[in-house]
């Protein structure tokens, strides 16, 4: 079974508006981490959000938000007030403490910013 | 603080030669982590040293092997190259406490033919 599932393989959005890209994941695992990644054309892996499964309330950066509904395994990034340089691959990922910490990466989803 | 470096950035190789990649973490963290992404495959994850041990090792045949400094500097090394093995290589550092949230370098791009 996949650990990370993103079932957007491309997303658009107007500028200035927000966009959610969605994220489920799979563990039995009761401490765990979640993160979302941004991979611009130049193929550099931007980090841009965390959220621990013990953390009560959702994780927020800037524009970015991660909307975690524990209960649905869904970890979903919130992207407020688009720009062009949002215009990337994303990725959702998950740490699992019962594997080392090893980390597992959802197959993407490109997103195109609409001028 | 200076982020993860990778080296080379580009690489051509023929199947059949061996090549050696180097990640130089961000300074204090002591894990490292490599992965490789392709366009069918996505991000696979290869292996992971902390402290001079592989502590994580993903689902890839032994041509690929690595090791770990006592700087904490990585190489990754690949025997018998093959056409599959073009991939984009990305080595990623974090620290060992905390959130562990993973600070990838540019990247590797390999190329075989």
């Amino acid at each position: 079974a996949q650990k990370i599932t993103q079932t957007q393989p491309g997303m658009f959005v107007q500028e200035k508006e927000a966009v959610t890209l969605d994220c489920t994941y799979d563990t039995s695992d009761q401490s765990y981490g979640l993160f979302w990644y941004k991979q611009p054309s130049s193929g550099e892996m931007i980090f841009l959000i965390y959220q621990g499964s013990y953390d009560e309330q959702n994780a927020t950066e800037g524009r970015y938000s991660l909307n975690f509904q524990k209960a649905r395994k869904s970890a979903n990034l919130v992207i407020s007030a688009s720009q062009l340089g949002d215009s990337a691959m994303y990725f959702c990922a998950m740490r699992e403490v019962n594997t080392g910490n090893q980390f597992y990466f959802g197959t993407g989803t490109s997103l195109t910013v609409i001028p | 603080k200076a982020g993860v470096t990778q080296t080379p950035r580009y690489l051509i190789k023929t199947r059949g030669q061996q090549v050696t990649l180097s990640c130089s973490p961000i300074s204090g963290h002591r894990s490292v982590s490599w992965y490789q992404q392709t366009p069918g495959q996505g991000l696979q994850f290869l292996f992971e040293y902390f402290s001079e041990t592989q502590r994580n090792k993903g689902n890839f045949p032994g041509r690929f092997s690595g090791r770990q400094f006592s700087n904490s500097r990585s190489e990754m090394n690949v025997s018998t190259l093959e056409l599959g093995d073009s991939a984009l290589y990305l080595c990623a550092s974090r620290r060992t406490g905390g959130s562990y949230e993973q600070y990838f370098g540019p990247g590797t791009r390999l190329t075989v033919t």
